[in-house]
């Protein structure tokens, strides 16, 4: 069974940084897309960056670009997102998701989610 | 950047009924349409994509249709484990926008 366990989530002030790490298992990590998609409390889903199986394509929403950065170890079957300048609509739950293919195909597979607070 | 607009935005219906919702894309996206469901607290959940694409396991009263702006997700006979919210998702190109969500409850 497919599994996505997600690390790293905390709390944070505003301005500061934080990674939040997905450890994949049970299906050929490289050969899939993989994403980050998060959910501010009470509200909707936002993509918020996608990456290409070898890591050679990555894309962010207009919201976190140029502060996030979404990276992967294909050697560790782990998914990245790193987190900067960091401020309260950032506030979010923050699930990694496999693409079912390629970048432009639906997520299949969803982590559990990991809680990212920025707050004073 | 293509806008995913969803209605209505939640409705209560009792257990049987027939539930459909909409989904409109701000332009022509082909079947490049995804329909997800949450469950309240839970992870969100694949449940259709090519716009009429039922993933394998999913219950046959759930069926998608549409194509180009305008989609729809339709419940046969809604059954309590149906609550949640349901999101549809644009994953042609990048940013793959999501819908606002139908938040769907039962009378």
């Amino acid at each position: 069974e497919v599994q996505l366990l997600q690390s790293g989530g905390g709390s944070v002030q505003p301005g500061g940084s934080l990674r939040l790490s997905c450890a994949a298992s049970e299906f050929p990590f490289s050969s899939f897309a993989m994403n980050w998609v998060r959910q501010a409390p009470g509200k909707g889903l936002e993509w918020v960056s996608g990456l290409t199986g070898s890591g050679g394509g990555a894309y962010y929403a207009a919201s976190v670009k140029g502060r996030f950065t979404i990276s992967r170890d294909n050697s560790k079957n782990t998914l990245y997102l790193e987190m900067k300048s960091l401020t309260a609509e950032d506030t979010a739950i923050y699930y990694c998701a496999k693409s079912s293919g390629p970048l432009t195909s639906p997520f299949d597979y969803w982590g559990q989610g990991a809680l990212v607070t920025v707050s004073s | 950047d293509i806008q995913m607009t969803q209605s209505p935005s939640s409705l209560s219906a009792s257990v049987g009924d027939r539930v459909t919702f909409t989904c409109r894309a701000g332009q022509d996206i082909s079947d490049y349409l995804a329909w997800y469901h949450q469950k309240p607290g839970k992870v969100p959940n694949l449940l259709i994509y090519t716009a009429s694409t039922l993933k394998s396991g999913v219950p046959s009263r759930f069926s998608g249709s549409g194509s180009g702006t305008d989609f729809t997700l339709t419940i046969s006979s809604l059954q309590p484990e149906d609550v949640g919210t349901y999101y549809c998702q644009y994953y042609k190109t990048a940013p793959l926008t999501f819908g606002g969500g139908t938040k769907v409850e039962i009378k």
